[in-house]
């Protein structure tokens, strides 16, 4: 079945250094990509997606591109704030493959030191 | 616009109770999926119902149940509560034809069992 893997957390950065967190998957068909955050005590808001390979997805600075041949999806923003410390999910639908719901990775939480 | 929203936003309950929780989608979206955040599991797939059916439930036992009303909006019961139900419960919704590509969530139901 689907799946996602990112790396574990949590990760501890001080403010304006660069942010990777890594995201793999195994899908049985052409997935769809997604980063959700989710800020202390909130819901999971959408910050990125990609529909297909070499899509880039991006917002509030942060960046993903699909990558099919690595089946990889890694989030990236090149200066952190500390209003970015939240838990970051990766995620994928597999619609093609019949699944009309997201899979989910761990989460990695980020924490953001000024 | 309203989000989604969900109710109660916290509740402790005892081993053995039974539980109802409430989510309302977006005005106008047909899907609601529900979704259960343990501590150290991400977050689990339980149930997606569509236009008032059940369309699809993740690896959980009967006794996690729900129904979509014709208002769109979705409860999630779970009988015979034990104390690894302590999560937070959300849910989703997605406009038609969307499926889970474009998912907002709700701010969740804490449920914590004693």
């Amino acid at each position: 079945g689907d799946s996602v893997t990112q790396m574990e957390g949590p990760v501890t950065l001080s403010e304006e250094a660069c942010l990777t967190i890594n995201c793999t998957y195994t899908a049985t068909g052409y997935p769809s990509l997604f980063w959700y955050v989710q800020y202390p005590g909130e819901g999971l808001q959408l910050l990125l997606k990609a529909t297909k390979a070499d899509d880039k997805g991006s917002n509030k600075g942060f960046e993903a591109t699909y990558r099919k041949e690595t089946t990889s999806f890694h989030l990236e923003k090149g200066s952190v704030q500390v209003s970015d410390s939240a838990v970051y999910f990766c995620a994928l639908s597999d619609q093609g493959a019949g699944s009309y719901q997201l899979t989910f990775g761990k989460g990695t939480k980020l924490s953001v030191i000024p | 616009e309203a989000g989604v929203t969900q109710s109660p936003t916290h509740l402790i309950k005892t081993r053995g109770q039974q539980v109802t929780l409430r989510c309302s989608p977006i005005s106008g979206h047909t899907s609601v999926y529900w979704y259960q955040q343990a501590l150290g599991l991400g977050l689990q797939f339980l149930l997606w119902y569509d236009e008032g059916e059940e369309r699809n439930r993740g690896n959980f036992p009967p006794r996690f149940s729900g129904r979509q009303f014709p208002n769109y909006s979705s409860e999630l019961n779970v009988n015979a509560l034990e104390l690894e139900d302590s999560a937070l419960y959300l849910c989703a919704s997605s406009a038609p034809g969307s499926g889970a590509n474009v998912l907002t969530f709700g701010a969740g139901s804490r449920l914590t069992v004693l």
